[in-house]
């Protein structure tokens, strides 16, 4: 059964701290992205990646990094997190011929207090 | 830009009962793709359907089917029968063509619950 993992289901975070959403993907695929959803807003892409080391803005970068080094893991990075950052956060990834069908991991519960 | 309006923030009907989700979109380009995800409670977004524009035939697939209508600029999905585990959050969205990265834009959701 192929997946997209991410690493927490939950996360409580302070104000200020450098904060790690982890993804993995066991399908070897090359696009991965990184998106938050937000009720009345649907899902707003943050990062994408189509390789090993190489990376895209989405439609909101601004507080967000991002770190692909392997091809199965994407990491998400909020140097210093702040309380408009509460939210949930989806990754995704997709084969390189067929891009647009996204498969999703469960999502990350962020919440900045 | 692109844009996609999904009007109904939520929707409830009884068991059995047929029910329309509205999708409108606005593109500039004249080639782009839509598409439905389902994202049932366990929060994973699941794709069901990808259409192309120069393809307006409506398309079923077991109680479900879409109205693709470029005059209206609509991707309408129905869902016949409805049934308590068809209760989710569904999203339309759309990619143009001209897009790298294909990245597609999402509407905002509509959440269907289905009561038994």
């Amino acid at each position: 059964d192929v997946k997209v993992t991410q690493s927490s289901r939950y996360l409580v975070k302070r104000t200020g701290e450098k904060v790690f959403l982890e993804c993995v993907q066991d399908m070897d695929h090359e696009n991965m992205f990184w998106y938050r959803q937000d009720p009345g807003l649907g899902l707003r892409l943050i990062y994408f990646s189509y390789d090993v080391k190489m990376k895209e803005k989405g439609d909101i970068p601004e507080g967000y990094s991002v770190s692909r080094e392997k091809k199965e893991r994407f990491s998400l990075i909020l140097e210093s997190a702040s309380t408009n950052q509460t939210s949930m956060y989806l990754c995704a990834s997709s084969p390189a011929g067929d891009s647009e069908k996204l498969f999703f991991g469960s999502g990350t519960q962020l919440s900045v207090l | 830009a692109q844009k996609v309006t999904q009007a109904q923030t939520e929707i409830s009907v009884v068991e059995k009962e047929d029910v329309t989700l509205d999708c409108v979109y606005e593109t500039r380009d004249t080639t782009y793709y839509l598409f439905w995800y389902k994202q049932p409670p366990s929060g994973e977004l699941v794709f069901l359907i990808r259409r192309n524009s120069f393809d307006e035939q409506n398309e079923i697939s077991g109680r479900y089917s879409w109205n693709f209508q470029k005059s209206t600029s609509s991707f309408n999905f129905t869902i016949t029968a409805s049934q308590v585990v068809d209760s989710a959050v569904y999203f339309c969205a759309l990619s143009e063509a001209w897009s790298s990265a294909r990245q597609l834009t999402f509407g905002s959701g509509t959440q269907l619950t289905v009561l038994p």
